[in-house]
C-alpha cells in the first residue's frame, strides 16, 4: 500500500523562527515525486516545494528547504525565517510514474505567532 | 491568466439528492483531477480526466462519477447523495504530461449533504 504519514498534527513556532515538518511515505515504486503543499484558510492548495526522487539534490525555493532521505523514506520540509503568512495546513504528498493520482498525508497545520 | 475556477463555492443538499459540480482549468491544461477533502478521511483521490479519457480512479463508490468536455472543463456528479459525503471538493488541472508536474488547485466546492 501506498501512504504518507505527517506525525505532527500540529505545530507553532515564533515569526522568525526556523521549523520543520515532518513526513515519512512508503511505495515500491522506484520512480515517484514528492510534494509539500499548503492549504490557508481560504482552502486553495498551493505548491510549496518538489523533489524528484531519481535526485540526490534536495531541493530549495528561497526559505523553503527538503531533507530527502531515500533510504528511509523520509520527506521533511523546513521553513526558515518564517512568517506570518506561512501559517497554514501543510500537506505532504507523492505520485508515482504509473499513476496519476496524488497520495497525501493528514497534514500539519502551522500556526506562526507573532 | 485566470486560475482554476470552481463553482459553486457552497452547496447545501438533503440525502438522496444529486449534485454536479464545475471546475474550469486553466487554459491549456487538458488534465483535470479531483480530491475529496474531509476532517476524517483527510484528502481522497476521486478521478483524473485527460483530453476527455478517465485515466485513473481513486476507490469511491459508482454513485460518484465525473466527465470531461472538449474544451478541458469538468463536471463531477453525485447521485443519492449521502450524510458521508459532506466534504470540500476540490479541483487540480495541469498539463497532464507527467507525475512530477505541478497541479494548480481550484478553491473547492464546500458540499453539506443534511
Amino acid at each position: 500500500a501506498q501512504t504518507v504519514t505527517q506525525s505532527q498534527p500540529e505545530m507553532s513556532v515564533q515569526e522568525a523562527e526556523t521549523v520543520t515538518l515532518s513526513c515519512t511515505y512508503d511505495t515500491s515504486e522506484n520512480n515517484y515525486y514528492l510534494f509539500w503543499y499548503k492549504q490557508p484558510p481560504s482552502r486553495q492548495m498551493i505548491l510549496v516545494i518538489r523533489q524528484e526522487a531519481y535526485k540526490q539534490q534536495n531541493a530549495t525555493e528561497n526559505r523553503f528547504s527538503v531533507n530527502f532521505q531515500k533510504a528511509a523514506k523520509s520527506f521533511s520540509l523546513k521553513i526558515s525565517d518564517s512568517q506570518l503568512g506561512d501559517t497554514a495546513m501543510y500537506f505532504c504528498a507523492f505520485r508515482v510514474d504509473s499513476n496519476y493520482q496524488l497520495i497525501w498525508g493528514a497534514g500539519t497545520k502551522l500556526i506562526i505567532k507573532p | 491568466k485566470a486560475g482554476v475556477t470552481q463553482t459553486p463555492r457552497y452547496l447545501i443538499k438533503t440525502r438522496g439528492q444529486q449534485v454536479t459540480l464545475s471546475c474550469s482549468p486553466i487554459s491549456g491544461h487538458r488534465s483535470v483531477s479531483w480530491y475529496q477533502q474531509t476532517p476524517g478521511q483527510g484528502l481522497q483521490f476521486l478521478f483524473e480526466y485527460f483530453s476527455e479519457t478517465q485515466r485513473n480512479k481513486g476507490n469511491f463508490p459508482g454513485r460518484f462519477s465525473g466527465r470531461q468536455f472538449s474544451n478541458s472543463r469538468s463536471e463531477m456528479n453525485v447521485s443519492t447523495l449521502e450524510l458521508g459525503d459532506s466534504a470540500l471538493y476540490l479541483c487540480a488541472s495541469s498539463l497532464g504530461q507527467g507525475a512530477n508536474e505541478k497541479l494548480f488547485f481550484g478553491s473547492g466546492t464546500q458540499l453539506s449533504v443534511l
